[in-house]
Protein backbone atom coordinates (compact mmCIF):
# COMPACT_ATOMS: atom_id res chain seq x y z
CA UNK A 1 0.00 0.00 0.00
CA UNK A 2 1.07 3.62 -0.77
CA UNK A 3 1.33 5.52 2.15
CA UNK A 4 1.76 9.63 2.37
CA UNK A 5 3.65 10.98 5.10
CA UNK A 6 2.90 14.73 5.55
CA UNK A 7 4.91 17.54 7.44
CA UNK A 8 4.52 19.17 9.69
CA UNK A 9 1.63 18.36 11.28
CA UNK A 10 0.42 21.83 12.30
CA UNK A 11 2.09 25.36 10.68
CA UNK A 12 1.71 28.08 12.18
CA UNK A 13 1.84 31.69 9.94
CA UNK A 14 0.93 35.15 9.49
CA UNK A 15 -0.95 36.82 7.09
CA UNK A 16 1.23 37.39 3.86
CA UNK A 17 4.03 34.92 5.01
CA UNK A 18 5.33 32.25 2.71
CA UNK A 19 4.50 28.66 4.26
CA UNK A 20 5.52 24.91 2.41
CA UNK A 21 3.93 21.80 2.80
CA UNK A 22 5.98 18.57 2.45
CA UNK A 23 4.19 15.35 1.40
CA UNK A 24 6.14 12.21 1.18
CA UNK A 25 4.88 8.86 -0.70
CA UNK A 26 6.63 5.72 0.28
CA UNK A 27 6.38 4.54 -3.67
CA UNK A 28 6.86 6.20 -6.82
CA UNK A 29 3.87 7.87 -8.05
CA UNK A 30 4.85 8.03 -12.03
CA UNK A 31 3.32 5.44 -14.08
CA UNK A 32 4.28 4.06 -17.35
CA UNK A 33 2.91 7.01 -19.16
CA UNK A 34 4.67 9.50 -17.16
CA UNK A 35 2.26 11.42 -15.30
CA UNK A 36 2.56 11.75 -11.53
CA UNK A 37 -1.23 11.20 -9.97
CA UNK A 38 -0.63 13.64 -7.13
CA UNK A 39 -3.14 16.21 -5.72
CA UNK A 40 -3.38 18.99 -3.16
CA UNK A 41 -6.93 19.42 -1.04
CA UNK A 42 -7.68 21.95 1.15
CA UNK A 43 -10.23 21.46 3.39
CA UNK A 44 -11.28 24.78 5.54
CA UNK A 45 -13.10 24.51 9.19
CA UNK A 46 -17.00 23.12 9.04
CA UNK A 47 -15.98 23.14 4.80
CA UNK A 48 -16.19 19.68 2.43
CA UNK A 49 -12.54 19.45 0.41
CA UNK A 50 -11.75 21.38 -2.21
CA UNK A 51 -9.04 20.56 -4.87
CA UNK A 52 -6.11 23.03 -4.79
CA UNK A 53 -3.79 21.23 -7.14
CA UNK A 54 -3.87 18.40 -9.77
CA UNK A 55 -1.32 16.56 -11.15
CA UNK A 56 1.72 17.45 -9.11
CA UNK A 57 1.96 21.37 -10.16
CA UNK A 58 -1.88 22.29 -11.98
CA UNK A 59 -4.10 24.44 -10.83
CA UNK A 60 -7.54 23.72 -10.24
CA UNK A 61 -10.14 26.01 -11.09
CA UNK A 62 -10.51 29.14 -9.72
CA UNK A 63 -7.51 28.42 -7.31
CA UNK A 64 -5.67 31.21 -6.53
CA UNK A 65 -2.34 31.50 -8.36
CA UNK A 66 -0.42 31.72 -4.68
CA UNK A 67 -0.94 28.22 -4.57
CA UNK A 68 1.61 26.40 -6.26
CA UNK A 69 2.49 22.70 -6.60
CA UNK A 70 5.97 21.42 -7.26
CA UNK A 71 7.95 17.73 -6.90
CA UNK A 72 8.71 14.66 -8.76
CA UNK A 73 8.70 10.82 -7.84
CA UNK A 74 8.08 10.26 -3.80
CA UNK A 75 8.98 13.87 -2.83
CA UNK A 76 6.07 16.75 -3.19
CA UNK A 77 5.65 20.19 -2.15
CA UNK A 78 3.01 22.28 -1.88
CA UNK A 79 3.76 26.15 -1.26
CA UNK A 80 1.59 29.03 -0.27
CA UNK A 81 3.11 32.71 -1.53
CA UNK A 82 1.43 35.00 0.80
CA UNK A 83 -0.81 33.45 2.95
CA UNK A 84 -4.57 35.08 2.85
CA UNK A 85 -7.14 34.79 6.19
CA UNK A 86 -9.16 32.37 3.79
CA UNK A 87 -6.36 30.13 3.85
CA UNK A 88 -6.44 28.58 6.99
CA UNK A 89 -7.67 25.20 7.49
CA UNK A 90 -6.22 21.32 6.92
CA UNK A 91 -4.49 20.70 3.76
CA UNK A 92 -4.41 17.42 2.06
CA UNK A 93 -2.09 15.41 -0.16
CA UNK A 94 -3.41 12.42 -2.65
CA UNK A 95 -2.45 9.96 -4.77
CA UNK A 96 -3.73 7.86 -7.26
CA UNK A 97 -1.93 4.94 -8.37
CA UNK A 98 -1.91 1.23 -8.52
CA UNK A 99 -5.83 1.48 -8.37
CA UNK A 100 -5.81 3.01 -4.92
CA UNK A 101 -6.08 6.24 -3.26
CA UNK A 102 -4.68 7.57 -0.37
CA UNK A 103 -4.85 10.74 1.83
CA UNK A 104 -1.48 12.16 3.85
CA UNK A 105 -2.48 12.84 7.63
CA UNK A 106 -3.15 16.27 7.02
CA UNK A 107 -1.74 19.76 7.85
CA UNK A 108 -3.17 22.12 9.66
CA UNK A 109 -2.69 25.55 9.12
CA UNK A 110 -3.29 28.53 11.63
CA UNK A 111 -2.91 31.74 12.58
CA UNK A 112 0.59 33.09 14.67
CA UNK B 1 -22.20 23.48 -12.38
CA UNK B 2 -21.66 20.35 -10.90
CA UNK B 3 -23.36 19.33 -7.47
CA UNK B 4 -23.35 16.54 -5.70
CA UNK B 5 -25.18 15.66 -2.38
CA UNK B 6 -25.15 11.94 0.07
CA UNK B 7 -27.93 10.89 1.76
CA UNK B 8 -28.03 8.26 4.39
CA UNK B 9 -30.01 6.79 7.18
CA UNK B 10 -28.43 9.35 10.25
CA UNK B 11 -28.07 6.71 12.64
CA UNK B 12 -28.38 3.10 12.38
CA UNK B 13 -27.22 -0.17 14.74
CA UNK B 14 -23.99 -2.32 15.08
CA UNK B 15 -24.01 -4.68 12.54
CA UNK B 16 -26.69 -3.74 10.25
CA UNK B 17 -25.75 -2.57 6.55
CA UNK B 18 -25.55 1.30 5.68
CA UNK B 19 -26.68 2.37 2.40
CA UNK B 20 -25.90 5.95 1.18
CA UNK B 21 -26.89 7.60 -2.23
CA UNK B 22 -25.31 10.21 -3.54
CA UNK B 23 -27.43 12.03 -6.01
CA UNK B 24 -25.18 14.51 -8.81
CA UNK B 25 -25.95 16.97 -11.19
CA UNK B 26 -23.98 18.25 -13.88
CA UNK B 27 -22.35 15.62 -14.87
CA UNK B 28 -23.00 12.27 -16.25
CA UNK B 29 -21.71 9.07 -15.37
CA UNK B 30 -22.14 7.81 -18.95
CA UNK B 31 -19.72 10.51 -19.92
CA UNK B 32 -16.32 8.92 -20.85
CA UNK B 33 -14.10 8.90 -18.20
CA UNK B 34 -15.86 10.42 -15.59
CA UNK B 35 -16.38 8.56 -12.00
CA UNK B 36 -17.93 9.07 -8.56
CA UNK B 37 -15.65 8.38 -5.00
CA UNK B 38 -16.95 7.37 -2.08
CA UNK B 39 -14.54 9.21 1.56
CA UNK B 40 -15.39 9.11 5.00
CA UNK B 41 -13.79 11.29 7.69
CA UNK B 42 -14.27 10.50 11.40
CA UNK B 43 -14.76 13.54 13.58
CA UNK B 44 -11.74 15.79 13.81
CA UNK B 45 -9.69 13.01 11.71
CA UNK B 46 -8.12 12.86 8.32
CA UNK B 47 -10.08 11.20 4.71
CA UNK B 48 -10.06 7.62 3.86
CA UNK B 49 -10.96 6.52 0.58
CA UNK B 50 -13.58 4.01 0.42
CA UNK B 51 -14.86 3.18 -3.73
CA UNK B 52 -14.96 4.68 -7.05
CA UNK B 53 -17.17 3.42 -9.93
CA UNK B 54 -16.64 4.77 -13.52
CA UNK B 55 -18.42 5.34 -16.30
CA UNK B 56 -17.61 2.12 -18.02
CA UNK B 57 -18.79 0.67 -14.10
CA UNK B 58 -15.38 -0.50 -13.55
CA UNK B 59 -15.07 -0.23 -9.23
CA UNK B 60 -12.11 0.32 -7.28
CA UNK B 61 -12.01 -0.78 -3.38
CA UNK B 62 -9.98 0.32 -0.47
CA UNK B 63 -8.09 -3.01 0.32
CA UNK B 64 -8.68 -2.70 3.62
CA UNK B 65 -12.21 -2.77 3.57
CA UNK B 66 -13.44 -4.33 0.49
CA UNK B 67 -15.11 -7.29 1.95
CA UNK B 68 -17.70 -5.11 3.12
CA UNK B 69 -18.06 -2.29 0.54
CA UNK B 70 -20.28 -2.14 -2.64
CA UNK B 71 -20.53 0.45 -5.22
CA UNK B 72 -23.24 0.79 -8.03
CA UNK B 73 -24.80 3.39 -9.79
CA UNK B 74 -27.91 4.75 -11.61
CA UNK B 75 -26.85 6.37 -15.05
CA UNK B 76 -30.04 7.17 -15.52
CA UNK B 77 -31.22 8.96 -12.36
CA UNK B 78 -27.82 10.22 -11.66
CA UNK B 79 -27.06 8.88 -8.43
CA UNK B 80 -24.44 6.29 -7.20
CA UNK B 81 -24.63 4.20 -4.17
CA UNK B 82 -22.42 3.05 -1.27
CA UNK B 83 -23.34 -0.11 1.04
CA UNK B 84 -21.19 -1.31 4.28
CA UNK B 85 -21.97 -4.30 5.66
CA UNK B 86 -21.74 -5.38 9.46
CA UNK B 87 -21.15 -1.95 10.87
CA UNK B 88 -19.80 -0.97 13.94
CA UNK B 89 -18.83 2.30 15.97
CA UNK B 90 -15.55 2.61 13.91
CA UNK B 91 -17.96 3.40 10.93
CA UNK B 92 -19.23 6.69 12.33
CA UNK B 93 -18.18 9.43 9.84
CA UNK B 94 -19.15 11.82 7.76
CA UNK B 95 -19.75 10.34 4.36
CA UNK B 96 -18.37 12.02 1.07
CA UNK B 97 -18.82 11.60 -2.80
CA UNK B 98 -17.07 13.13 -4.97
CA UNK B 99 -16.73 13.68 -8.83
CA UNK B 100 -13.87 12.01 -10.32
CA UNK B 101 -12.42 12.72 -13.74
CA UNK B 102 -10.17 10.15 -15.57
CA UNK B 103 -6.75 12.27 -13.96
CA UNK B 104 -8.14 10.00 -10.63
CA UNK B 105 -8.23 13.75 -9.61
CA UNK B 106 -11.49 14.26 -6.98
CA UNK B 107 -12.30 17.53 -8.37
CA UNK B 108 -16.64 18.47 -6.67
CA UNK B 109 -17.25 17.23 -3.29
CA UNK B 110 -20.40 16.85 -1.66
CA UNK B 111 -21.39 18.53 1.49
CA UNK B 112 -21.30 15.07 3.29
CA UNK B 113 -23.93 13.04 5.13
CA UNK B 114 -23.20 12.51 8.78
CA UNK B 115 -23.46 9.03 9.84
CA UNK B 116 -23.71 7.38 13.68
CA UNK B 117 -23.06 3.45 14.37
CA UNK B 118 -24.81 3.52 18.08
CA UNK B 119 -26.52 0.15 20.24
Amino acid sequence: DVVLTQTPSTLSATIGQSVSISCRSSQSLLDSAGNTYLYWYLQRPGQSPQLLIYLVSNLGSGVPNRFSGSGSGTDFTLKISGVEAEDLGVYYCMQATHATWTFGGGTKLELK
Amino acid sequence: QVTLKESGPGILQPSQTLSLTCTFSGFSLSTYGMGVGWIRQPSGKGLEWLANIWWDDDKYYNPSLKNRLTISKDTSNNQAFLKITNVDTADTATYYCARMDNYGVMDAWGQGASVTVSS
